[in-house]
């Protein structure tokens, strides 16, 4: 296993645009979280499924943002009518059964709203 | 809301020395604290970790402290090589509550 994947590693899209992102976790990770980081900042929680079932969502997932993950293996973010605020770093992390921290994370996806 | 704050965004020392990197806290529910360290192109790596019924945990060069009165933690990495520098993140979390908080973190170099 190499580790969590995520793709695309660089998204230039123009405003209005919609994006989609995907992370595929270590097959046997059950957890998984969505982290957004911008400039000088730290990672931002998104939201985490359990499985397929999304348990828990910031207030910053706007109802332009929607994560998916279909069968419990990898997961899709995407943002509907990007703005140039949503330019940032989009994490993907996973963890295993009964591993509350210690995240795995992906090397993330970089977003340009142009 | 920042509830977790690194106030140092860089950190320089010379290789072989001690490097301290700071944390502090707002919120007095969190109970578990993590460190992570960050390359370039590369995303947070899980370094250390400790639970609020700990001072102190060590592992090899690192040793983390949690002073809870203070609402700060420490990490320190001695001896300092070069292949430390990077960026560290202070990361804090209440009982199982996935919506773990980070800091802006601090970008260590460690020079020969």
């Amino acid at each position: 296993d190499t580790g969590v994947s995520q793709d695309p590693r660089h998204k230039i899209t123009k405003r209005g645009q919609n994006v989609t992102f995907r992370c595929d976790p270590i097959s046997e990770h059950n957890r998984l979280y969505w982290y957004r980081q911008t400039l000088g900042q730290g990672p931002e929680f998104l939201t985490y499924f359990q499985n397929e079932a999304q348990l828990e969502k910031s207030r910053l997932l706007s109802d332009r943002f929607s994560a998916e993950r279909p069968k419990g293996s990898f997961s899709t973010l995407e943002i509907q009518r990007t703005e140039q605020g949503d330019s940032a770093m989009y994490l993907c992390a996973s963890s295993p059964p009964g591993a509350f921290y210690g995240y795995t994370f992906g090397s993330g996806t970089r977003l340009t709203v142009v | 809301d920042q509830q977790v704050k690194q106030n140092s965004p860089s950190l320089s020392v010379q290789e072989g020395r001690i490097s301290i990197l700071n944390c502090d806290y707002t919120n007095s529910m969190f109970d578990y604290f993590l460190w992570y360290k960050k390359y370039p192109a590369e995303g947070p790596t899980f370094l250390i970790s400790i639970s609020s019924i700990k001072d102190k945990n060590e592992d090899g060069r690192f040793t983390v402290f949690l002073n809870k009165s203070a609402k700060h933690l420490s990490l320190h990495i001695v001896p300092s090589q070069p292949g430390d520098s990077a960026v560290y993140f202070c990361a804090a979390s209440e009982g199982n509550n996935n919506d773990m908080r980070f800091g802006a973190g601090t970008r260590l170099t460690v020079k020969p």
